[in-house]
């Protein structure tokens, strides 16, 4: 059974910091991999997906890789902001399950001024 | 392009009573996934509908339950409503096409309390 793990459950960094948060897979085979941002509240923006055949995707600050045979991916943000602080999570899918996604727990940021 | 749009976004109901929430997904995806947040369980999958058809299910008991229009809008209704199940309730829609990357797109959610 896939199972999905984010490592910290909390994170808290001052403005302009490099930060690294990590995503761990029981199972390698994944059809993709997402990272996605919550906000208090609202719903989940997509950030980042990297497809089973790549290695990372980058989209501005961001920067996400993915390992399948040792079960990890992380998401690099670079030069934190306040506006980066939420909550994010990191889900997969696995071959022939359209429309599931297996997540973690995610990791809430705070970035301080 | 408009998003996922779900609502109502907010309600409040009393164990026992049923609850049935609506999703429009985005132009031109053809497929609606289900999720149930809660602080304690975390994001899990309800149920995922494609062309009227539900292809995908979760481990949730009968009361949780789906169907998809034609013109691809969705609903979930949850019946006997325990306090277990006020939770934030998410919709995601998935382009489709050969090659899809399987890609979800959230709505907003329907934020559930049950008295």
């Amino acid at each position: 059974k896939q199972e999905v793990t984010q490592i910290p459950a909390a994170l808290s960094v001052p403005e302009g910091e490099n930060l690294v948060l990590n995503c761990s897979f029981t199972d390698s085979a994944i059809y993709n991999l997402q990272w996605f941002r919550q906000d208090p509240g609202k719903g989940l923006t997509s950030l980042l997906l990297i497809q089973s055949s790549q290695r990372e995707q980058t989209s501005g600050r961001l920067n996400a890789s993915l390992d399948k045979s040792s079960g990890r991916s992380t998401l690099y943000i670079a030069a934190s902001q306040p506006g980066d602080s939420a909550t994010y999570l990191c889900a997969v899918m696995e071959y022939n399950q359209g429309g599931k996604l297996i997540f973690g727990q995610g990791t809430e940021l705070s970035v301080k001024p | 392009k408009a998003g996922v749009t779900q609502t109502p976004r907010y309600l409040i109901k009393t164990r026992g009573q049923q609850v049935t929430l609506s999703c429009s997904p985005i132009s031109g995806h053809r497929s609606v996934s289900w999720y149930q947040q809660t602080p304690g369980q975390g994001l899990q999958f309800l149920f995922e509908y494609f062309s009227e058809t539900q292809r995908n299910k979760g481990n949730f008991p009968g009361r949780f339950s789906g169907r998809q229009f034609s013109n691809s809008r969705s609903e979930m209704n949850v019946s006997t409503l325990e306090l277990g199940d006020s939770a934030l309730y998410l919709c995601a829609s998935t382009p489709p096409g050969a090659g899809n990357t399987g890609e979800l797109f959230f709505g907003e959610g329907s934020r559930l309390t049950v008295l």
